[in-house]
This record gives structure tokens, C-alpha cells and sequence, in this order.
């Protein structure tokens, strides 16, 4: 199984409908974060927690939101989704600052 | 915001070339690191480097981290098509903000 698991791996959605994706690790890594990727763009930062109690906005929070159950898991949130929202979501842990990124396999996103 | 730009954005070469893949930022890292992405997968990781100035070498891959540590390079020798793929630095802020910031990417295609 493995380390990082996301779900759905990939969902087509409507304009304006509520979509949650979520994540779990089974790493036991206290840092989660949630990136989106488009073509040209890189990885682009939405948001980040440390532990269940420090969550933080990334470089593109706006339209997103999150919630941090529990140590294993981070769920990402589109209150209202549109098409510019249209992506592939990554979810990664890391245990210490600066150490390595442990990615999920990605959520593809299609928001009509 | 911070950037990391990498470049070039696309290359395709043949099989035994070599090739120097750039990133760079105006912004001071405490590290850099360097993931390689397969289609359908998350990032993995291939190299941090810490230590301005630093040389890292993983085989065919030389990697530096430019004195400054605003920059670094990936450089392959004698290019293979198992080297194909997505290649990503990722720039890791020093103390207090504890973010890592990607860059654009460098798609990489290797013929036979």
C-alpha cells in the first residue's frame, strides 16, 4: 500500500458544486501539505499544516480551504468550484524542515 | 512571492547527449532539492543540497547549489531514455517560514 494514499484519483465536477479531496499517510510525518500542478506552472503551494492545531495558506489559498482531522490525514475543500480550478492535486508529507517531500499519486481535477 | 524559474521549459535529445538543466531565484534557499516526475505519479526525490557552493553526484546526475544559494543545475551525462521525465527543483525557505517552493519544471524526453 502505499505511504501517501489520495482520493478520488480522479473526479469530473460542475461549476459551483462542493468538492473534497482527501488525504492520508501512514508515514507518521506530523507535516501535510496540499499543492496543485498545471502544465508550465510547476507545483504551487495551497496550503500546509504542521501539526492538527497549525494549519497555514499557501501562495494560492484563495477558493480552498482544509481541515486537518487527525495526524494521518489533511482533506482539501473547493467551496464552489470553477473551471480554473481544473488541475491535478497533490497532497505530500515531510517529517523535518527542509527534509525530503513523500507525494501522493495525485487527484485529477475537472471542474466543468 | 517567491519563484523559482527552471529552463529551459522542454527537451528532447538523443540518447548519449548531454544536458544542464537550470534553476534559478532571486530569493535565498536554506536548500534545494531536485524530484524527478513520472506520468500518472507523484514527484520523487532525487538530491537535496545544503551547503552553498555544494556538488552532488548520483551517478549520471551532477547536481550544484549555486555560492549565493539563490540557484543550482542538474546536469546528465550520456543521456538515457530511462531519464525521461519531469524534472523539478524545489527551493526550501529558510527557518521561520518552512515552505518549499517549486519550480516551473523541465520536461525531458530522451530518444533511442
Amino acid at each position: 500500500d502505499a505511504d501517501v494514499t489520495q482520493t478520488p484519483r480522479n473526479r469530473i465536477t460542475k461549476t459551483g458544486k462542493r468538492i473534497m479531496l482527501e488525504c492520508s499517510q501512514t508515514k507518521g510525518h506530523d507535516r501535510m501539505y496540499w499543492y496543485r500542478q498545471d502544465p508550465g506552472l510547476g507545483l504551487r503551494l495551497i496550503y500546509y499544516s504542521f501539526d492538527v492545531k497549525d494549519i497555514n495558506k499557501g501562495e494560492i489559498s484563495d477558493g480552498y480551504s482544509v481541515s486537518r482531522q487527525a495526524q494521518a490525514k489533511f482533506s482539501l475543500s473547493l467551496e464552489s468550484a470553477i473551471p480554473n480550478q481544473t488541475a491535478l492535486y497533490f497532497c505530500a508529507t515531510s517529517d523535518l524542515w527542509g527534509g525530503e517531500l513523500f507525494f501522493g499519486e495525485g487527484s485529477r481535477l475537472t471542474v466543468l | 512571492t517567491q519563484l523559482l524559474e527552471q529552463s529551459p521549459q522542454f527537451l528532447s535529445i538523443q540518447e548519449g547527449e548531454n544536458l544542464t538543466v537550470y534553476c534559478n531565484s532571486s530569493s535565498v534557499f536554506s536548500s534545494l532539492q531536485w524530484y524527478r516526475q513520472e506520468p500518472g505519479e507523484g514527484p520523487v526525490l532525487l538530491v537535496t543540497v545544503v551547503t552553498g557552493g555544494e556538488v552532488k553526484k548520483l551517478k549520471r546526475l551532477t547536481f550544484q547549489f549555486g555560492d549565493a544559494r539563490k540557484d543550482s543545475s542538474l546536469h546528465i551525462t550520456a543521456a538515457q531514455p530511462g531519464d525521461t521525465g519531469l524534472y523539478l527543483c524545489a527551493g526550501v525557505t529558510p527557518a521561520g517560514t518552512y515552505k518549499y517552493i517549486f519550480g516551473t519544471g523541465t520536461r525531458l524526453k530522451v530518444l533511442a
